[in-house]
């Protein structure tokens, strides 16, 4: 059973770039989450899709943006990258997107971004 | 406003030690759900446990339990008996069904088990 996989695991862009992750859930899972993780820091929720739709959003610039497809993988889309920019980006998905984020969640290994 | 708060930046134990790491949160939610996860150096947050806010019973996993006092807003974590495998970051999360911030991490405790 396939855990929640991301593409690519790191990547680097300079400033002003535009970036694209990716994130296919667990087996089974319905609900994707994105989370910003910051050296050090705890990781920052950004949003949540279920149905294709954004449910949920975190305090996040609109330069952050997200797509959900019908076999439930994700995007995470950044434009105008900017330094502070540079983290972690972790995927989470979880089943019964009704639920929320309550429900148990599942992460993937991340894809570290930088920006020079 | 919603916030969680992990005093202990980074603990470091000897192997078969005992340990607790601390976490404390804000909600003004009568419900919410509270999470501990391990992120070992992979990168990979690993689910512990969730807990929510009508449960004020206390767990006991193995070697893990987890004590969960509203009275005091406080969702504890204790290592019986560490080991070097325990070694990671840990991080108390929050859920809350109100405010921007749906769900807030702590900024989590480096815990170091040495042999």
């Amino acid at each position: 059973d396939a855990g929640v996989t991301q593409s690519p695991t790191h990547l680097i862009k300079t400033r002003g770039q535009q970036v694209t992750l990716r994130c296919s859930p667990k087996s089974g899972h319905d609900t994707v989450s994105w989370y910003q993780q910051a050296l050090g820091q705890g990781p920052q929720f950004i949003f949540q899709y279920y149905e294709e739709e954004e449910r949920q959003r975190g305090n996040f610039p609109d330069r952050f943006s997200g797509h959900q497809f019908p076999n439930y993988s994700s995007e995470l889309n950044v434009n105008a990258l900017l330094l502070g920019d540079s983290a972690l980006y972790l995927c989470a998905s979880s089943l019964v997107g009704l639920a929320g984020l309550y429900n148990e969640q599942f992460f993937g290994p991340g894809t570290r971004l930088t920006v020079l | 406003a919603q916030k969680v708060t992990q005093a202990q930046t980074e603990i470091s134990v000897v192997e078969k030690e005992d340990v607790t790491l601390d976490c404390v949160y804000e909600t003004r939610d009568t419900t919410y759900y509270l999470f501990w996860y391990k992120q070992p150096p992979s990168g990979e947050l690993v689910f512990l446990i969730r807990r929510n806010s009508f449960d004020e019973q206390n767990e006991i996993s193995g070697r893990y339990s987890w004590n969960f006092q509203k009275s005091t807003s406080s969702f504890n974590f204790t290592i019986t008996a560490s080991q070097v495998v325990d070694s990671a970051v840990y991080f108390c999360a929050l859920y809350s069904t109100s405010g921007t911030y749906k769900y807030i991490f702590g900024t989590g405790t480096r815990l170091k088990v040495l042999a």
